[in-house]
C-alpha cells in the first residue's frame, strides 16, 4: 500500500533563518506531488504542484521554493523564513490530475 | 479565475440531529471532492462525484453533486460526536481548487 512521509512534524524558527521540509512517498511510481500551506482555522492554499522529477509549477509568489530531486521526494525550502510563513504545511501525493489527493501528517511551522 | 465556496463556515450541531453543508463554484467542475479534518490532523478523502446529479452515500452522509456541475452537498444525518472536524470540498474545473471548509461541533 502506500504512504506519504512528512517530517519534521514541527518546527520553531527564527525569522530570516533557512527551512527545509522534506516529504516522500512509497509505493506508487510517478505519482502528482502537492505542497499546501493552511493557515489557523483556514483553508488549504496550493503552493506547489509537481507531476514528475524536475517539473515543479508555483501556484502563488512567495519567498518558498520547491524541488523534487527524486521520483518521490518533494523538498519545500526557503532561503529566509518571514514571520508570515508560519503555518500547518501540507504535503501531498495523487496517481493524477483527477484523482484523490492523500495528505501526509503536516509541519506546523512558527517563525519567532 | 475559479472560487469556491463553502458555507456555513461553522455549523454548531446537536447530537441526533441533522445538518448540510454547500459547496458552490464560480464555474463548471468536471469533478468534486470532499475530505475531512480531524482536529489537530490532515485532510483525508471522503468521496469523489462526477456525474450531473450523482448522488453517494457514505452510512450517515450523502453527497450530492448539482445538475449544472457547479454545487455540491454534504448531508450528515444522525450526527454523532466523531463527526467532529472541518469538512472541505473542493472543486476541479482546470485545476483543484479547495473551499475554506465547514467546521462542525456537536454537542452532547
Amino acid at each position: 500500500s502506500q504512504t506519504i512521509h512528512q517530517w519534521p512534524a514541527t518546527l520553531v524558527q527564527p525569522v530570516g533563518s533557512p527551512l527545509s521540509l522534506e516529504c516522500t512517498v512509497e509505493g506508487t511510481s510517478n505519482p502528482n506531488l502537492y505542497w499546501y500551506r493552511q493557515a489557523a482555522g483556514r483553508g488549504l492554499q496550493l503552493l506547489f504542484y509537481s507531476v514528475g522529477i524536475g517539473q515543479i509549477s508555483s501556484e502563488v509568489p512567495q519567498n518558498l521554493s520547491a524541488s523534487r530531486p527524486q521520483d518521490r521526494q518533494f523538498i519545500l525550502s526557503s532561503k529566509k523564513l518571514l514571520l508570515s510563513d508560519s503555518g500547518f504545511y501540507l504535503c501531498a501525493w495523487s496517481v493524477g490530475d483527477d484523482q484523490p489527493q492523500h495528505f501526509g501528517d503536516g509541519t506546523r511551522l512558527s517563525i519567532l | 479565475g475559479q472560487q469556491v465556496m463553502q458555507i456555513p463556515q461553522y455549523q454548531h450541531v446537536q447530537e441526533g440531529e441533522d445538518f448540510t453543508t454547500y459547496c458552490n463554484s464560480s464555474t463548471t467542475l468536471s469533478n468534486i471532492q470532499w475530505y475531512k479534518q480531524r482536529p489537530g490532523g490532515h485532510p483525508v478523502f471522503l468521496i469523489q462525484l462526477v456525474k450531473s446529479g450523482e448522488v453517494k452515500k457514505q452510512k450517515r452522509l450523502t453527497f450530492q453533486f448539482g445538475e449544472a456541475k457547479k454545487n455540491s452537498s454534504l448531508h450528515i444525518t444522525a450526527t454523532q460526536t466523531t463527526d467532529v472536524g472541518t469538512y472541505f470540498c473542493a472543486g476541479r474545473d482546470y485545476k483543484l481548487s479547495f473551499g475554506a471548509g465547514t467546521t462542525v461541533t456537536v454537542r452532547a
